[in-house]
């Protein structure tokens, strides 16, 4: 899989309001889409990771949908926090498979949440 | 969950020489393991899949005699950049799968290393 996009790079809100960014990937040879949440200084930390279309997770605050037909996902978070400020990073993994065991990973540059106190 | 932690965190050494970046999966097994590299403001990029007992596999464009990968055990894998050059300074960061968690297919990541060379 190649060409991950995330939108928006970067974005700025105010602590207590909701936000939502976007991850786009090509919809063939698709298996799996994941979200990592990566704070400065500390490793990627996995969200989710959603299979099926139309597939919809939640952890706490933080939800996603997934969209294998049309190729996206996104992620919400309702009423951000300071401590939500990271970068989120999307991977689209696909069924090809790739030598050891592993199904590739491609990643996204990420959408960089600085959440205002 | 499960625990990778990826030493150093930052390097700096002078050109010609070599470094080496270990990678330890601290509470579970890892077969295998995954180093990227991140140039500034673009995608964690795979260079190369570390196979425990066995020889890696590169991507392409990735020279496997400059980065070269050593995984002798279930729980350490070494990524040693020989001769770095200053186009090698970057964030290299490992990551691994935990068996126990095989439907998930998420990654577990080490904290990654900054690299530069002057």
């Amino acid at each position: 899989i190649l060409n991950v996009e995330q939108s928006p790079q970067s974005l700025h809100v105010q602590e207590g309001d909701s936000t939502n960014f976007t991850c786009s990937f090509p919809s063939s040879n698709f298996y799996a889409l994941h979200w990592y949440r990566w704070e400065t200084a500390k490793s990627p930390e996995a969200l989710f990771v959603m299979t099926l279309n139309g597939d919809e997770k939640k952890k706490g605050r933080i939800s996603a949908t997934l969209n294998t037909k049309e190729g996206y996902s996104y992620l919400y978070i309702k009423g951000s926090q300071p401590e939500d400020s990271a970068t989120y990073l999307c991977a689209a993994q696909g069924d090809s498979y790739s030598g050891a065991g592993s199904y590739q990973l491609t990643f996204g540059k990420g959408t960089k949440l600085s959440v205002i106190p | 969950g499960a625990v990778v932690s990826q030493h150093p965190s930052w390097v700096i050494c002078k050109s010609g020489t070599s470094v080496k970046i270990e990678c330890r999966s601290l509470d579970f097994q890892a077969t295998t393991m995954f180093w990227y590299r991140q140039f500034p403001k673009q995608s964690l990029m795979l260079m190369a899949t570390s196979n425990e007992g066995s020889k890696a596999t590169y991507e392409q464009g990735v020279e496997k005699d400059k980065f070269l990968i050593n995984h002798a055990s279930l729980t350490l894998s070494t990524l040693t950049v020989t001769s770095a050059h200053p186009e090698d300074s970057s964030f290299y960061i490992c990551s691994a799968r935990d068996p126990d968690l095989p439907n998930t297919g998420e990654l577990f990541f080490g904290e990654g290393s900054r690299l530069t060379v002057l």
